[in-house]
């Protein structure tokens, strides 16, 4: 079945800090590969995804490269603002599937 | 332009209590998804409409749980006797096209059944 497995939270950095969020997944098939961010009090926001292998996202200074001989699509940032503090998910979308599969998510607090 | 919008935002329930949570898509929007999403955990699918017609509902945890999209646009979904294990966060997103690729999400309807 599918899985997506990130890492565990919570992360807490300083700013200017590098990140590095990981996410794994497991899914039959050519899946495509999203990150989400939800910010304190808000909806779950699109923040890059990649629909084939090789497939760099970019958005915000955020960026993740999907990686089938890896399974893997790693959200890193080079340096982190105190407005990057969120929750962010992982989550990927099977070929012809209804539905989002998402990460537990991973809680980022950027300190000044 | 406004965004997917859900009502209410927060509500309480007793053990046993009916609800309806309601979601305002993005208007012309095509695609409707309901999602829970427990505490501490990522959203997890519970059912997709296209236009007024429901095409996946394999995520609906028991058949207390019914949603409905009747003229394809508001959605509303509904807890019967609901009890503890029901307490969410329930998201509800839309999409402008067919399928799961491109969706915006509401606040979320945080649910806690007392």
């Amino acid at each position: 079945g599918n899985s997506v497995t990130q890492t565990e939270g919570p992360v807490t950095l300083s700013e200017e800090a590098f990140l590095t969020i990981n996410c794994t997944y497991t899914a039959t098939g050519y899946p495509s590969l999203f990150w989400y961010v939800q910010y304190p009090g808000e909806g779950l926001q699109l923040l890059l995804k990649a629909t084939k292998a090789d497939d760099k996202g970019s958005n915000k200074g955020f960026e993740a490269t999907y990686r089938k001989e890896t399974t893997s699509f790693h959200l890193e940032k080079g340096s982190v603002q105190v407005s990057d503090s969120a929750v962010y998910f992982c989550a990927l979308l099977k070929t012809g599937a209804n539905n989002l599969f998402f990460g537990t998510g991973t809680r980022l607090t950027v300190i000044p | 332009g406004a965004g997917v919008s859900q009502s209410p935002r927060y509500k309480v329930a007793k053990r046993g209590q009916d609800v309806a949570l309601r979601c305002d898509p993005i208007s012309g929007h095509v695609s409707l998804f309901w999602y829970q999403q427990a505490l501490g955990q990522g959203p997890e699918f519970l059912t997709y409409f296209q236009n007024e017609a429901q095409l996946d509902k394999s995520g609906l945890p028991s058949d207390r749980f019914f949603a409905e999209r009747p003229e394809g646009s508001v959605s509303t979904l509904k807890i019967q006797r609901t009890q503890q294990e029901d307490s969410a966060v329930y998201l509800c997103a839309s999409s402008p096209q067919q399928g799961a690729y491109e969706q915006y999400f509401g606040p979320g309807t945080r649910l806690t059944v007392t």
